[in-house]
């Protein structure tokens, strides 16, 4: 069955420090996405992402934060400089036309 | 906008029990489906049932199944012959049809399945 796969699956990083989270969607997904789950809260759209471009963002987006897809298989989400709120499981997920998106397995940032 | 509430933060079964998980949404649309999804303490996203909104069928999976009421603006999640493997976050949510097609996530229902 098809997947989408998040790396790393933790990462520890410094206030301030910049980090990347990737992504590898489903090869013939048109849609992306990042989401946020900050611990023992709901899960929250952050952006998302089709033929090239951002095509909706949410007010936590901000410019921090900016995605990617630089080889038509990665997706990544850069935050350039880290804060301890920016801690959470971040989800990326793909979606083609039908059906449910499918969610990669998170990746845990902890902001030290 | 739409939003998701889920008004039950926390619920608890006995194993082999059926337990029911409210979850109601508020959309002018009228195209969309919405989902039930498991967390377990991995915090991966597991998919449990998916409902189309133009289909008026209950949607259903083994031991699960929902009580669709679109004019109520409802969609819960019954648990049938629940197992301690069931214990979990249960996230509802919103995808409308066109658009972005995001999620609007509710805020979650920790079950706790007893042996």
């Amino acid at each position: 069955e098809p997947e989408v796969t998040q790396t790393p699956s933790h990462q520890v990083t410094q206030m301030g420090q910049e980090v990347i989270l990737r992504c590898v969607p489903i090869s013939n997904h048109l849609y992306f996405y990042w989401y946020r789950q900050i611990l023992g809260q709901k899960v929250e759209f952050l952006v998302s992402f089709y033929n090239n471009e951002i095509s909706e963002k949410s007010e936590i987006f901000d410019d921090q934060f900016s995605v990617e897809r630089p080889d038509g298989s990665n997706f990544t989400l850069k935050i350039r400089s880290t804060k301890l709120e920016d801690s959470a499981m971040y989800f990326c997920a793909s979606y083609y036309e039908e059906g449910e998106a499918f969610f990669g397995q998170g990746t845990r940032l902890t902001v030290v | 906008a739409q939003t998701v509430t889920q008004s039950q933060p926390e619920m608890s079964v006995q194993e082999a029990e059926t337990v029911t998980l409210s979850c109601t949404y508020d959309t002018s649309e009228s195209n969309y489906y919405l989902f039930w999804y498991k967390q377990p303490p991995s915090r991966q996203m597991i998919l449990v049932i998916r409902q189309e909104a133009y289909k008026q069928q209950n949607a259903t999976e083994n031991r699960f199944s929902v009580n669709f009421q679109k004019a109520a603006k409802s969609f819960s999640l019954k648990i049938s012959d629940s197992q301690l493997g069931d214990t979990a976050m249960y996230f509802c949510a919103f995808m409308k049809l066109g658009g972005t097609y995001k999620y609007i996530f509710g805020t979650g229902t920790r079950l706790k399945v007893l042996a």
